[in-house]
């Protein structure tokens, strides 16, 4: 079965870090893009960071929000993607989901997300 | 940044009804654009990508069209687990945006 499943959410303090960890299954890991996409409770969707694959030299792209604060990193020999947030900020408390690109600029699994909450 | 309006907002309809939801990029976009469904509780699920295909295993009665600047998604005929909240989404640039989305509720 194709799966993304995210750990590594909690509670944490204003200026504090997380890393987010995806794990998964069923699918070439490596051949693919991958991103992180939160939302905030009640909120819409937004894209956070995207790591692209070997073929792409694992370059990343972020959020104008994260920049510089997040960092996302990969591990194919884990089947792993991972999100590092430093310098949290409560604005940044949200479901964050991990997703695979489809070769076709769109998001065809998604994980079942996880939750970060950022105290003030 | 390239910003998705979609319209409307908000939406009543009835089962059977021919529902249509449309996105507007604030410039061309090609066809790099996708629609998800997404439910309470639940991550989106990926319905349409490439304005017009239709993701495997998504019922026929979802279609999209568009390219450019403007894109819709149709629903031909309602049925109950239609109702839930409806994103568009592009991947021309970046950042990747989505619109604010369209919620579908139970006449």
């Amino acid at each position: 079965e194709v799966q993304l499943v995210e750990s590594g959410g909690g509670l944490v303090q204003a200026g504090g870090s997380l890393r987010l960890s995806c794990a998964a299954s069923g699918f070439t890991f490596s051949d693919h893009h991958m991103d992180w996409v939160r939302q905030a409770p009640g909120k819409g969707l937004e894209w956070v960071a995207r790591s692209r694959n070997k073929g792409n030299s694992y370059t990343t792209e972020y959020a104008a929000s994260v920049k510089g604060r997040f960092t996302t990193s990969r591990d194919d020999s884990k089947n792993s993607l991972y999100l590092q947030m430093n310098s949290l900020k409560p604005e940044d408390t949200a479901v964050y989901y991990c997703l695979r690109d489809n070769y076709f600029h769109a998001f065809d699994i998604w994980g079942q997300g996880t939750m970060v909450t950022v105290s003030s | 940044d390239i910003q998705l309006t979609q319209s409307p907002s908000f939406l009543s309809a009835s089962v059977g009804d021919r529902v249509t939801i449309t996105c507007r990029a604030s410039q061309g976009i090609s066809s790099y654009l996708a629609w998800y469904q997404q439910k309470p509780g639940k991550a989106p699920k990926l319905l349409i990508y490439a304005a017009s295909t239709l993701q495997s295993g998504v019922p026929s009665r979802f279609s999209g069209s568009g390219s450019g600047t403007e894109f819709t998604l149709t629903i031909s005929s309602l049925q109950p687990e239609d109702f839930a909240t409806y994103y568009c989404q592009h991947l021309n640039d970046y950042p990747i945006t989505f619109g604010q989305g369209t919620r579908l509720e139970i006449k």
